[in-house]
């Protein structure tokens, strides 16, 4: 079982529509969570970071942490073409980041 | 612009050949990371640097790679003898550290190698 676990997709959306996509980990001991947005033969950028179980919000996104579950969310609401990339949920353990393999969206004019 | 660069962005090689990446990370960023991504793949790490010293290294990593950071600045990646599963992207994250930023790694644009 690997460390981190997320649907592949591709996941295809009209515009405007909210996206939810996922990831599960099994590590019980990593730390910080956070969303990299992927664009095509880009490096990933940080979108957001949570540390605590809960929900954090900045503009159209919204991140979810559930550490019970080990499970966290990235919602993007009133979704844009702009948003069209590969989202990789990735955690920290100690000094390193665990990249899950990424969603590919597509967001669809 | 003062973001992570790496050069060059595409190599193509010879399986056999030796081929080096480099990476200059955002100036004031004291540690540097390497990953390899391979398609439909995340990230996957490679090795770290805090200044000059290289703390951990993933014991997936081969002998015939191997990293420096001279002068705790720019760190150049060398790959020894290429196979064709060396195809891959290559990219450099920098980080401000310790002040505990591990998850707020800014990545360079990547280097991707093409072993034929």
């Amino acid at each position: 079982q690997k460390e981190v676990e997320q649907d592949p997709g591709p996941l295809s959306v009209p515009e405007g529509a909210i996206v939810s996509l996922n990831c599960t980990y099994s590590n019980s001991a990593f730390q910080y969570f956070m969303w990299y947005r992927q664009y095509s033969r880009k490096g990933p950028e940080l979108l957001m970071y949570t540390y605590s179980s809960g929900n954090k919000e900045d503009g159209r996104f919204t991140a979810q942490v559930d550490k019970s579950s080990k499970y966290i969310s990235l919602f993007i609401r009133d979704s844009q073409p702009s948003d069209s990339a590969t989202y990789l949920c990735a955690m920290t353990s100690y000094d390193k980041v665990i990249f899950g393999p990424g969603t590919s969206l597509s967001v669809i004019p | 612009d003062t973001g992570v660069s790496q050069d060059p962005r595409h190599k193509i090689t010879k399986r056999g050949q030796n081929v080096t990446f480099r990476c200059d990370p955002i100036s004031e960023h004291n540690r540097l990371y390497w990953y390899r991504q391979t398609l439909g793949q995340g990230p996957e790490f490679l090795t770290y640097f805090q200044n000059e010293a290289q703390l951990e290294k993933s014991r997936l990593l081969s002998d015939r790679f191997s990293a420096e950071r001279p002068k705790g600045s720019f760190s150049t990646l060398e790959i020894q003898r290429t196979e064709q599963g060396d195809s891959a992207m290559y990219l450099c994250a920098s980080s401000l550290a310790p002040s505990g930023r591990t998850y707020e790694q800014y990545f360079g644009p990547g280097t991707r190698l093409t072993v034929t």
